[in-house]
């Protein structure tokens, strides 16, 4: 079964500075994507960032970037530069198998001024 | 523009009221699906739906239908809510396959108290 976990509730951030979410997942299908999405307080989904399996580089899309450790089995998100409107829940997702994407609990980002 | 709509946005219903939450996308995608927020458990998925008339059961599917007559369309139906389903609800759309990017579209999310 699939199985992602998020082990932060929430973080604490001081702008400008960088911030790592952390996201360990458990799957034995061999090709899999790890999916991060932002949800600020006005409810919507956005996507941010995406990681498949098999490429060997992490992705990065400007300011966010995926730490993907294979072998561990981790997706961290890395936030560089952290802005006030970064302030949001992050959600890591991961797709495998049949499509199915399943969710972490979520971690709660607060930037401080 | 490429969007996931659901409606309504808010509901308040009351216990054994049968309802039904709609959610349309417009990008052909192949494969939709349907989640539940609640604090402190992210999204849990209800159902999905491969492509027309294949659905399948999610982690969380007791106490809910749903149906894919349409590639655009796959409504939510709760037949006799109870309050436990006061939940944000979410429907998602992306195109079907494997090792690639299979970004997830949202749509805005359905705030259901079941009272």
């Amino acid at each position: 079964a699939q199985k992602i976990t998020q082990t932060q509730p929430g973080m604490f951030v001081q702008e400008k500075e960088a911030v790592t979410l952390d996201c360990t997942y458990d799957t034995s299908d061999q090709s899999y994507g790890l999916f991060w999405y932002k949800q600020p307080s006005s409810g919507e989904m956005i996507f941010l960032i995406y990681q498949g399996s098999y490429d060997e580089q992490n992705a990065t899309e400007g300011r966010y970037s995926l730490n993907f450790q294979k072998a561990r089995k981790s997706a961290n998100l890395v936030i560089s530069a952290s802005q006030l409107g970064d302030s949001a829940m992050y959600f890591c997702a991961m797709e495998a198998g049949n499509n199915d994407m399943r969710f972490g609990a979520g971690t709660r980002l607060t930037v401080k001024p | 523009e490429a969007q996931v709509t659901q409606n309504p946005r808010y509901l308040i219903t009351v216990t054994g009221k049968k309802l039904t939450v709609t959610c349309s996308q417009n990008m052909n995608h192949e494969y939709m699906s349907w989640y539940r927020q609640d604090p402190g458990l992210g999204l849990r998925q209800i159902y999905y739906s491969m492509n027309v008339e294949v659905t399948d059961k999610g982690d969380v599917p007791e106490g809910y239908k749903v149906s894919r007559k349409e590639k655009r369309n796959f409504p939510l139906i709760l037949e006799s809510p109870s309050p436990n389903q006061t939940s944000l609800y979410f429907c998602a759309s992306s195109l079907w396959a494997t090792g690639q990017n299979t970004e997830a579209f949202f749509g805005q999310g359905t705030r259901l108290t079941v009272v």
